[in-house]
């Protein structure tokens, strides 16, 4: 089946720090992969996205490479800044026999201290 | 301005009653779909739909209808079925294939007493 797994949180960083965040998924297929943000009492914005393998989705400073070997999609940023504060969510695209459906990992929350 | 809206931001309801949650988009967008947000947890499909009067079950449905008469529109009842319905709902929409990401609206906050 198809899943994403993400690391854990919370995240805590000081104000330039560098960040990374693991994600790994499960598919059939080619699957595209995206990461999401999500700040307090909001819906999801997408961040970036990369829809075929070595590909690299950038966006606001954040990098993400789709590494078909590992099936990994890390999200780096290298200083981060108070406003990134937020929940980060990795997902992925698959096809099943009812469309193309998604499957998000379970959010990875991220405070940004001065 | 393009975009999916969802109203209302809040929403309060006595146990027992049926309460339905709006969801519109004028991105043209085929596809749309219904999640649930519990405090710090991960979103979980309850209902999507990839064409106009065709509609299937996400993962947690129990409790939840949906109608999708118009692209544009898909509208989701919590019923007085659903055992815990306070949450936060998210709709989204996207085009088909595999290469198109969803976009989501602002979110609709049930709470039920």
């Amino acid at each position: 089946g198809n899943s994403v797994t993400q690391m854990e949180g919370p995240v805590t960083l000081s104000e330039e720090a560098f960040l990374t965040i693991n994600c790994t998924y499960t598919a059939t297929g080619y699957p595209s992969l995206f990461w999401y943000v999500q700040y307090p009492g909001e819906g999801l914005q997408l961040l970036l996205k990369a829809t075929k393998a070595d590909d690299k989705g950038s966006n606001k400073g954040f990098e993400a490479t789709y590494r078909k070997e590992t099936t990994s999609f890390h999200l780096e940023k290298g200083s981060v800044q108070v406003s990134d504060s937020a929940v980060y969510f990795c997902a992925l695209s698959s096809y099943s026999n009812t469309g193309n459906q998604f499957y998000f990992g379970t959010g990875t929350s991220l405070t940004v201290i001065p | 301005d393009g975009g999916i809206t969802q109203s209302p931001k809040y929403l309060f309801r006595k146990e027992g009653q049926n309460v339905t949650l709006s969801c519109e988009q004028n991105l043209n967008h085929d596809a749309m779909y219904w999640y649930r947000q519990d405090p710090g947890q991960g979103l979980r499909l309850i209902y999507y739909s990839q064409i106009v009067n065709d509609f299937q079950k996400g993962d947690i449905a129990e409790g939840y209808s949906v109608s999708r008469e118009k692209k544009e529109s898909f509208p989701l009842t919590v019923t007085s079925a659903q055992k815990n319905p306070t949450a936060f709902y998210l709709c989204a929409s996207s085009f088909s294939g595999l290469a198109y990401e969803q976009y989501f609206g602002p979110g609709t906050r049930l709470t039920v007493t």
